[in-house]
C-alpha cells in the first residue's frame, strides 16, 4: 500500500487549497479513505472520510471543518481529494491521507498512512 | 462526542515494561474498537494495535493491547523496552461517524 499526497503550501486566512492523494498497491475503488491532520505541537485530529462508491460514497467530517472542507474521490485516477475553503490560522498543520480499514456498520480506522503535506495558513 | 485521555508522558529504562492508558470520557470503551498508533519523530503514524488487541504483521509481540470495562479504558503494554520504541503513541476509537484520537503519550526510553 502506497499513498502519495500532493498540494499544500502557504495560503492566507480565508483562502482555499486542495490536497490530493493517489493510492496504489490496493483496490482503491473498494477503499474508504480518511484525512487526518496534526497541528503544531499537538496531536492527531481526524478531519473526515469518504466511503467507497459501492458503500454509498458518503462523507463524514469533524465538527471544526464541517461546512468548509470537502472530501471527494476519483476512482479512475485512484485519487482522493481534500478541498479546504475559508481556511483559518488554526487549520495550519500536516495533513495525512490514510486508507481506512472498515468493519461492521460504519466503523473505520486509518490503517495505512501517507507521508503528509504541510499546510500553512498565515497572512 | 467522547474524548480519549492519555498521560502526557511516560518514561522507563530499556528492558522494562510500560503501560499507556487511554480513558474514554463517555460511553463504553467496549462499544467500539480501539487502535494504537506509534509516531517516531519526523515520521507518519503507523498502527501497532488494531481492534483492541490485534497486532499487525511486522509488529513485535512485545506490543499488546487490552480494554478494561471497569475503568472504561484501553491500554497499550510494551515489554522489553528498546530505545527504538521511543516515540509518541496515540489511541483512537470511533463513534457516530466520528473518529476520535487521544492526545498522545510521549514514551521516553532511558
Amino acid at each position: 500500500v502506497q499513498l502519495m499526497e500532493s498540494g499544500g503550501g502557504l495560503v492566507k486566512p480565508g483562502g482555499s487549497l486542495r490536497l490530493s492523494c493517489e493510492g496504489s498497491g490496493f483496490s482503491f475503488n473498494y477503499a474508504w479513505m480518511s484525512w487526518v491532520r496534526q497541528t503544531p505541537g499537538k496531536g492527531l485530529q481526524w478531519v473526515g472520510r469518504i466511503k467507497s462508491e459501492i458503500d454509498g460514497g458518503t462523507t463524514d467530517y469533524a465538527a471544526p471543518v464541517k461546512g468548509r472542507f470537502i472530501i471527494s474521490r476519483d476512482d479512475f485516477r485512484n485519487t482522493v481529494y481534500l478541498q479546504m475553503n475559508s481556511l483559518k490560522t488554526e487549520d495550519t498543520g500536516v495533513y495525512y491521507c490514510a486508507r481506512d480499514q472498515h468493519y461492521s456498520g460504519s466503523g473505520s480506522y486509518p490503517a495505512y498512512w501517507g507521508q503528509g503535506r504541510l499546510v500553512t495558513v498565515s497572512s | 462526542n467522547f474524548m480519549l485521555t492519555q498521560p502526557h508522558s511516560v518514561s522507563e529504562p530499556p528492558g522494562k515494561t510500560v503501560t499507556i492508558s487511554c480513558t474514554r470520557s463517555s460511553g463504553s470503551i467496549a462499544s467500539d474498537y480501539v487502535q494504537w498508533f506509534q509516531q517516531r519523530p519526523g515520521s507518519s503514524p503507523s498502527i501497532v494495535i488494531f481492534e483492541d488487541d490485534q497486532r499487525p504483521s511486522g509488529v513485535p509481540d512485545r506490543f499488546s493491547g487490552s480494554i478494561d470495562s471497569s475503568s472504561n479504558s484501553a491500554s497499550l503494554t510494551i515489554s522489553g523496552l528498546r530505545t527504538e520504541d521511543e516515540a509518541d503513541y496515540y489511541c483512537q476509537s470511533y463513534d457516530f461517524n466520528n473518529q476520535v484520537f487521544g492526545g498522545g503519550t510521549k514514551l521516553t526510553v532511558l
